[in-house]
């Protein structure tokens, strides 16, 4: 176990709506990112917070966005659902330190986008 | 050049045998090297990790062979297990300030009892 919950765990939605995807990283960490995975694909990354401010963003538009709060809890808000959107949406935790990071993942959040 | 590529997609080994999942890429800033397992409806979880300075790094029956001149690393499962059967992910990062992660596509990786 990670430590690291995510929820909810499946979800359907149709396109042009709004999600909110939840992650709760493990006590002590400072740092979350959010990756997308598609279907037999690695995951991408999304964006990282680090103490509850951007840190860093990878090819995703403006409709994608988060928050990181002082309880180590963290959203993923995704406005104007595509299609495409369709896949599972990965949590990491980590603590920052000199040389890189350890990342701990949670089991996921599946979207499927109708 | 943020490329990370994984081959094969796919591996069948015999119970006991040896599995060999290779990965390379091209930006020399990445220093940290991961290998993540996941299993269905499972994140990833890390395996093993690398950095630059080391050829190898075992832990119990995995281990990463690093070739930094060639810009490639491979994860070995020694006496692999039906157990073992997941999908592999190889990744890299360098500490740019945002450490984030270079996923490979990843190896599925089936053993066979």
């Amino acid at each position: 176990e990670t430590g690291v919950t995510q929820s909810p765990t499946h979800l359907i939605k149709t396109r042009g709506q709004q999600v909110t995807l939840r992650c709760s990283s493990q006590s002590g960490h400072n740092t979350v990112s959010w990756y997308q995975q598609a279907l037999g694909q690695g995951p991408q990354f999304i964006f990282q917070y680090y103490r509850e401010e951007e840190n860093g963003r990878g090819n995703f538009p403006p409709r994608f966005s988060g928050l990181q709060f002082p309880n180590y809890s963290s959203e993923l808000n995704v406005n104007a659902l595509e299609l495409d959107d369709s896949a599972l949406y990965l949590c990491a935790s980590s603590v920052r330190t000199a040389h890189n990071e350890k990342l701990f993942f949670g089991s996921g959040t599946q979207l499927s986008v109708l | 050049q943020q490329q990370v590529k994984q081959s094969p997609q796919s591996l069948i080994v015999q119970k006991g045998g040896i599995s060999i999942i290779n990965c390379a890429y091209e930006n020399t800033a990445f220093d940290y090297f991961p290998w993540y397992q996941q299993f269905p409806g499972k994140g990833p979880a890390l395996l093993i990790a690398i950095r630059p300075d080391v050829s190898e790094k075992k832990e119990g029956r995995f281990t990463i062979s690093f070739n930094k001149s060639a810009k490639q690393f491979s994860l070995h499962i020694m006496d692999s297990q039906p157990g073992d059967s997941a999908t592999y992910f190889c990744a890299a990062s360098y500490s740019s300030g945002t450490y984030k992660y270079i996923f490979g596509t990843g190896t599925r990786l089936k053993v066979l009892a």
